[in-house]
């Protein structure tokens, strides 16, 4: 089964530094990759995707993320971290793509909090 | 431009009881979804509707019913709410299925139930 996978259930980082947030799937093919940001309180956002081509992508915000097919991994970064940065992100992937259904398989999210 | 919509914003139930939990979305989306959030656990669909008048099952649909109203609206009902329903329920919206953008889903602010 499809399955995508945030190792890191917590990060502290300090304010200024560098983010990277780790994300891998299992899946047989190369499949439509997604990252979402979650403030307090609030709905999901989306931050960025990845549905073929360059396998480096921008995002809002200042993010980024790098697809490595090899690694099966999405990680998402970001050069220098701003305290409102601080939410929790989530990974998630399309597991069946140009069908009539567009379902995506959420990570389990990771928190980050942000260190003056 | 609202995009989605969802009441109420917070909810106690005692057990037994029911409720339906309302979303609306502006975006003239054919997809609608609806998630349930826990702690570590990240985002699990318990049902969606692809376009008006189909709705199927999602990862965790017991114990849950849904209606898809109209292109707009989407409702999830709890017949007879139990604790382990306690959680946040989010409602999201996509566009037709059949281009990669149809997987960008859009998410609504949250539903925090609690039943004791």
């Amino acid at each position: 089964a499809q399955s995508v996978t945030q190792p890191d259930i917590h990060i502290t980082v300090s304010e200024g530094a560098s983010l990277e947030l780790r994300c891998n799937y299992s899946y047989g093919a190369t499949p439509y990759l997604f990252w979402y940001v979650q403030s307090p309180g609030q709905g999901l956002q989306l931050l960025l995707k990845y549905f073929s081509g360059d396998t480096l992508v921008q995002g809002i915000k200042g993010f980024e993320a790098e697809f490595k097919r090899s690694q099966s991994s999405f990680n998402l970064r970001k050069p220098s971290v701003h305290w409102s940065d601080a939410a929790e992100y989530f990974c998630a992937v399309a597991p069946n793509y140009g069908g009539a259904t567009n379902k995506l398989i959420f990570g389990t999210g990771t928190l980050l909090a942000v260190q003056p | 431009n609202a995009g989605v919509t969802q009441t109420p914003k917070f909810q106690v139930l005692k057990t037994g009881q029911s409720m339906t939990l309302q979303c609306a979305q502006d975006m003239n989306h054919n997809s609608m979804y609806w998630y349930r959030q826990d702690p570590g656990m990240g985002l699990r669909l318990i049902y969606y509707s692809a376009s008006e008048g189909t709705t199927d099952k999602g990862e965790v649909p017991n114990g849950y019913n849904v209606s898809r109203l109209n292109k707009r609206e989407f409702s999830l009902r709890l017949e007879s709410a139990a604790p382990s329903q306690t959680s946040v329920y989010f409602c999201a919206s996509s566009e037709v299925a059949g281009t990669p953008s149809s997987y960008e889903q859009y998410f609504g602010p949250g539903t925090r139930l609690t039943v004791t």
